[in-house]
C-alpha cells in the first residue's frame, strides 16, 4: 500500500491565483481530512469528509473548498490564495470516526503565497 | 475536547528511556488519549493510544494515571531517530468531537548521543 499520498510536495503561488492539493488513500478508509500547520504551531483542522459525498467545516475553512467524489480521494482547492495560507498543508484518513482507529498522515505539501 | 499540557523540549541520552509527560486534568470518561510525534516537517505518526489501562506496542508504552488526569509516554530505549515533537491529544471516542486531533504545540524530544 502506498498510504496517503500528496501532490505536489511544493508549489508556489501569486496572491490571487487559485490551485488544486490532491489527496489520495489506499486503505479504503472512510475517513479523510486536511490540516494546516504554521511555523511552530501546531496542525489545525481545514475540512474533514466521513465518507464519499459529505464533507464538514474544520476549525480554520475559510478560503478553502473540498469535495468528496470517491473513497479515495479528497482534493483542497486554494479559490484565491493569500499570503496568510502559506502554509504546509497535511492530508489524513482513517478506518472511521471512532477514537479507536488512529489516523494516518500523509507527508505534506509546503505552499508560499507571494 | 479536553485541553493538554506537556513541556516544551527535553532531552534524553540515546540508549537511555524517555519519560514523557502529559496533563489533561479535565478529561472526560469517552476521551481516549492518543500519542502522535513528528519527525523534522514530515507527516504526524502515530504511536498509541489508551483509555483506562496501560498499553504498550512495538513503538512505546503508555501509563496512564488512576485517575485518568495525567499520562506517560516511555520509550524505552531512545535512538537518534526519535528525535522529534511529540503530541499528546486526547480525544472523544465517538460522536462530533471524534473527528479531529487538536495538535498543540507538544513536547520536542532531543535525543543526545
Amino acid at each position: 500500500n502506498a498510504g496517503v499520498t500528496q501532490t505536489p510536495k511544493f508549489q508556489v503561488l501569486k496572491t490571487g491565483q487559485s490551485m488544486t492539493l490532491q489527496c489520495a488513500q489506499d486503505m479504503n478508509h472512510e475517513y479523510m481530512s486536511w490540516y494546516r500547520q504554521d511555523p511552530g504551531m501546531g496542525l489545525r483542522l481545514i475540512h474533514y469528509s466521513v465518507g464519499a459525498g459529505i464533507t464538514d467545516q474544520g476549525e480554520v475553512p475559510n478560503g478553502y473548498n473540498v469535495s468528496r467524489s470517491t473513497t479515495e480521494d479528497f482534493p483542497l482547492r486554494l479559490l484565491s490564495a493569500a499570503p496568510s495560507q502559506t502554509s504546509v498543508y497535511f492530508c489524513a484518513s482513517s478506518y472511521a470516526l471512532q477514537a479507536s482507529y488512529e489516523q494516518y498522515f500523509g507527508p505534506g505539501t509546503r505552499l508560499t503565497v507571494t | 475536547d479536553a485541553k493538554t499540557t506537556q513541556p516544551t523540549s527535553m532531552d534524553c541520552a540515546e540508549g537511555r528511556a524517555a519519560n514523557l509527560p502529559c496533563n489533561h486534568s479535565t478529561i472526560s470518561g469517552n476521551e481516549y488519549v492518543y500519542w502522535y510525534r513528528q519527525i523534522h516537517s514530515q507527516g504526524p505518526q502515530y504511536i498509541i493510544h489508551g483509555l483506562k489501562n496501560n498499553e504498550t506496542n512495538e513503538m512505546a508504552s503508555l501509563i496512564i494515571t488512576e485517575d485518568r488526569k495525567s499520562s506517560t509516554l516511555i520509550l524505552p530505549h531512545a535512538t537518534l531517530r526519535d528525535t522529534a515533537v511529540y503530541y499528546c491529544i486526547v480525544r472523544a471516542y465517538s460522536g462530533a468531537g471524534s473527528y479531529q486531533l487538536t495538535f498543540g504545540k507538544g513536547t520536542k524530544l532531543s535525543v543526545i548521543p
